[in-house]
């Protein structure tokens, strides 16, 4: 059964650092997502991504976040500068088309920012 | 805003109970509802969805019924068991080009032998 892959499933990284992380989406999916979940809150959404440009972002992802579609294939998040709080679970997100498509989830990258 | 409101965690049932888990929404127009559960160690997987008022979702036992006069989709199930152990997250879609999805802050649910 396809999935969405995520690498590292952990990383560990100085405040002030950059970090990538790295989603694979299932191959025929058109839509790309990244959620965060700070531990013990609820899942919030960061931004989508469409036929290669954002579609959405919400105030969380601001310029120190950024994400790219370099190859077809992979879909990455990248955090410029670490800041404590981006200490997170961040999950990476795709479907097909349609109004009510599902959404599928990969199984996430914990973020640990020192 | 949008938003889900979900009961507050953890939830703890002997094998066999009865599950109840509440959600209510805040939405403009019509949103589809979803139910995800997170088992250990896994990423995020759909359990069931109504994306209409009076619809019913249902998958592995699990039911919940998309409710627009009180503005709920509360997760049902009859008799949990201990596989049943998870993280259960409601979640709304607003449609549109994004779709993306709005969560509740999700449930534990801890299922004892």
């Amino acid at each position: 059964e396809p999935e969405v892959t995520q690498t590292p499933s952990h990383q560990v990284t100085q405040m002030g650092q950059e970090v990538i992380l790295r989603c694979v989406p299932i191959s025929n999916h058109l839509y790309f997502y990244w959620y965060r979940q700070i531990l013990g809150q609820k899942v919030e959404f960061l931004v989508s991504f469409y036929n290669n440009e954002i579609s959405e972002k919400s105030e969380i992802f601001d310029d120190q976040f950024s994400v790219e579609r370099p190859d077809g294939s992979n879909f990455t998040l990248k955090i410029r500068s670490t800041k404590l709080e981006d200490s997170a679970m961040y999950f990476c997100a795709s479907r097909t088309g349609g109004r009510t498509g599902e959404l599928f989830f990969g199984e996430g990258s914990r973020l640990t920012v020192l | 805003g949008n938003s889900v409101t979900q009961m507050e965690g953890p939830v703890t049932l002997s094998e066999e109970a009865f599950l109840t888990i509440n959600c209510t929404y805040t939405a403009t127009g019509y949103p589809s509802l979803f139910w995800y559960v997170q088992y250990p160690g896994e990423g995020l997987q759909l359990l069931l969805k109504a994306t209409k008022a009076d619809d019913k979702g249902s998958n592995k036992g699990f039911e919940a019924t998309y409710r627009k006069e009180t503005t709920s989709f509360h997760l049902e199930k009859g008799s949990v068991q201990v596989s049943d152990s998870a993280v259960y997250f409601c979640a709304l879609s607003e449609g549109g080009a994004t779709n993306k999805l709005i969560f509740g802050t999700g449930t534990l649910l801890a299922v004892q032998p």
